[in-house]
């Protein structure tokens, strides 16, 4: 089965600094694309990042940044300079004949 | 636009009954999905769909039916509602969901008693 693994169910931050959230995935694609999902408490899914497997450069979105490493199938979101309007559930996700998501990530960002 | 509009929000059912999510998006997308959200699980895909006609099962189809007549519409059917399927729906669509990823719902929180 093809599968996305969030290891981390809970991290915070404090206001301002640096956090990493990572994800592995399982694939027997070449060609593929991979996404960062917020879900705030609002309950709304927003698309953060998305990553083309083909590319070699690192995808960026302002303070949002990928570390995609293909060969060890690995996806992790950094988000630079925390801000309290960060504090959500993050989803690493890949499709495959559809969307498949990890368990998510939530982020406390703290002041 | 409206982007993806889910309806109801919230519903309360009993066991036994039978209720219809709908979904509707005017961004003229092909790609429609339908997720539950339980904690700790992230979302898990139900059934999707490619385009007006074509369905397809995900992880999670048992209790649950589709149908997609039209590219705008995308229902999903609770057959005869369990406890177990207490959770927040999701419906999802996409220009080209592999390329673009989903927009989605606001989601529909559903308890069943």
């Amino acid at each position: 089965a093809q599968t996305v693994t969030q290891s981390q169910p809970e991290m915070s931050v404090q206001e301002a600094e640096t956090v990493t959230l990572s994800c592995t995935y399982d694939t027997s694609e070449n060609n593929y694309y991979l996404f960062w999902y917020k879900q705030p408490p609002s309950r709304q899914m927003i698309l953060v990042i998305r990553q083309e497997a083909y590319k070699q450069q690192n995808a960026t979105e302002n303070r949002f940044s990928v570390n995609f490493q293909k060969a060890a199938k690995s996806f992790s979101l950094k988000i630079s300079d925390s801000q309290l309007g960060d504090t959500a559930m993050y989803f690493c996700a890949s499709p495959y004949n559809d969307m498949r998501f990890g368990a998510g990530t939530r982020l406390t960002v703290k002041p | 636009n409206a982007g993806v509009t889910q309806t109801p929000k919230f519903q309360v059912l009993k066991t036994g009954q039978s209720m219809t999510l709908q979904c509707a998006q005017d961004m003229n997308h092909e790609y429609m999905s339908w997720y539950r959200q339980d904690p700790g699980m992230g979302l898990r895909l139900i059934h999707y769909s490619v385009g007006a006609g074509i369905t397809d099962q995900g992880e999670v189809p048992n209790g649950y039916n589709v149908s997609r007549s039209t590219t705008e519409d995308f229902p999903l059917r609770l057959l005869s509602a369990a406890p177990s399927q207490t959770s927040v729906y999701f419906c999802a669509s996409s220009r080209e969901g592999r390329l673009y990823g989903y927009t989605f719902g606001s989601g529909t929180r559903l308890t069943v008693v």
